[in-house]
Parts: C-alpha cells; structure tokens; sequence
C-alpha cells in the first residue's frame, strides 16, 4: 500500500544549525512528491515540489529512488522556520496522502 | 477571492447525530479534498474529487460520504456521528488538471463528538 513516513515527531535544533526532515515513502509507480509547512495558527501552505527541484525559504529536497526518500534540509535553521512539516505523495490520478509531520522546533 | 471556504469553524455533535461540512472554492479547480487531522497522526485523506460528478475513496472514508454535483462545492456528510469522528477536518483543491502546482487548503472545522 501507499504511504508516506515521517519517522520524527519533532525536531529541535539550535538557530543557525542544519536541519534536516526525514521523510520515507512506499509507492510502485513514478511518485511525484511535496513538503508542505502549517506555521503557528495558518493554512497549510506548498514549501515546494520535487519535479520543479526548487529552493524556497533556503530548503531544498532531493527524491531519491533508491532509498524511496525525500528528505527536506536547511543549511543555517532560521527560528522563523519553526512549524509542522509534513510530506506528501501524489499518485493514481489525484490521491494526495501525507505523513504523520514533524515538529520543527529553532531554539534562539 | 476568497479561495476554499469552510463552514461551520466549529461544531459538537452527540453521538448518532449527522451533519454536514461545507466547502466551497472559488478558483475553478477540478480537483478536491477532505482530510482530517489527528494529534501525532498527521492529515489522512477521507474522500477526493477529479471534477463534478466524480469522487473516489481515500485513505479514511468509513462513516462518511461525499458530493460534487458542482464544480465550486464539496460538501462531506457524517452519518450516525461516533467519538472517533472528534478531528480537525480540511478542504483543499488544487489546480486543474493537474495537483503539480499547489494544493490550498481551507481553515479548518474543528468537530467534537460527545
């Protein structure tokens, strides 16, 4: 079955460190993947996509097949960035499921 | 433009009480969704819609059902409501044709079932 893993609930991390979000899935087909954001008391809203292989707020994402990942990373945490995060795969004509989140937390 | 639109923001049903949460979009998308979220279980997908007249299954959709006899509605309809019901629930399109641009979501309705 399809299905998106996250394996960390929360990530708390030091400002200007590296962060990176986990993220696993299990799909046969050709996945098209996302990372979206849900900031304090806000929608969830796009962080960005794999196939337009895109920078946004300074994350970026890689698909890799072989080990069925899309890990979102940082270089230098912002504490602005603190907010759930969660994965997301898009297949068989219009299902989008996502993970269980992780909990970004930038301590100053 | 007010983007997807839900109604009510916040409900409290008895048990065996049925209801239905409203969503509208006013951005001509085909596709649309309902997900609910739990606590520690991230968002889990309960019905989806390619377009008007069309819906499909997801990941939760026991006790509940769907509509899309419109391009701009899709309401999602709780019979017999049962605690495990209690969620966060969210309505999101996305753009024709295709879910590759962005999803976007509405604000939420948060539902208690005592």
């Amino acid at each position: 079955a399809q299905r998106v893993t996250q394996p960390e609930k929360l990530l708390s991390v030091f400002k200007g460190a590296p962060v990176e979000l986990k993220c696993n899935y299990s799909y046969s087909g050709s996945p098209e993947l996302f990372w979206y954001v849900q900031y304090s008391r806000q929608r969830l809203q796009l962080l960005l996509r794999h196939i337009s292989r895109e920078s946004i707020k300074g994350f970026t994402a890689d698909l890799n097949k072989g080990e069925t990942s899309f890990h979102l990373k940082k270089p230098f945490a912002q504490e602005e960035d603190s907010a759930m995060y969660y994965c997301a795969l898009w297949y068989q004509g219009g299902k989008l499921i996502f993970g269980q989140g992780t909990e970004l937390s930038v301590k100053p | 433009n007010a983007g997807v639109t839900q109604t009510p923001k916040f409900r409290i049903l008895k048990i065996g009480q049925s209801m239905t949460l409203q969503c509208a979009q006013d951005m001509n998308h085909n596709y649309m969704y309902w997900y609910r979220q739990d606590p520690g279980m991230g968002l889990k997908l309960i019905y989806y819609s390619v377009g008007a007249g069309i819906t499909d299954k997801g990941e939760v959709p026991n006790g509940y059902n769907v509509s899309r006899s419109t391009t701009e509605d899709f309401p999602l309809r709780l019979e017999l409501a049962a605690p495990s019901q209690t969620s966060v629930y969210f309505c999101a399109s996305s753009y024709p044709g295709t879910v590759n641009e962005k999803l976007f979501f509405g604000s939420g309705t948060q539902l208690s079932v005592l």
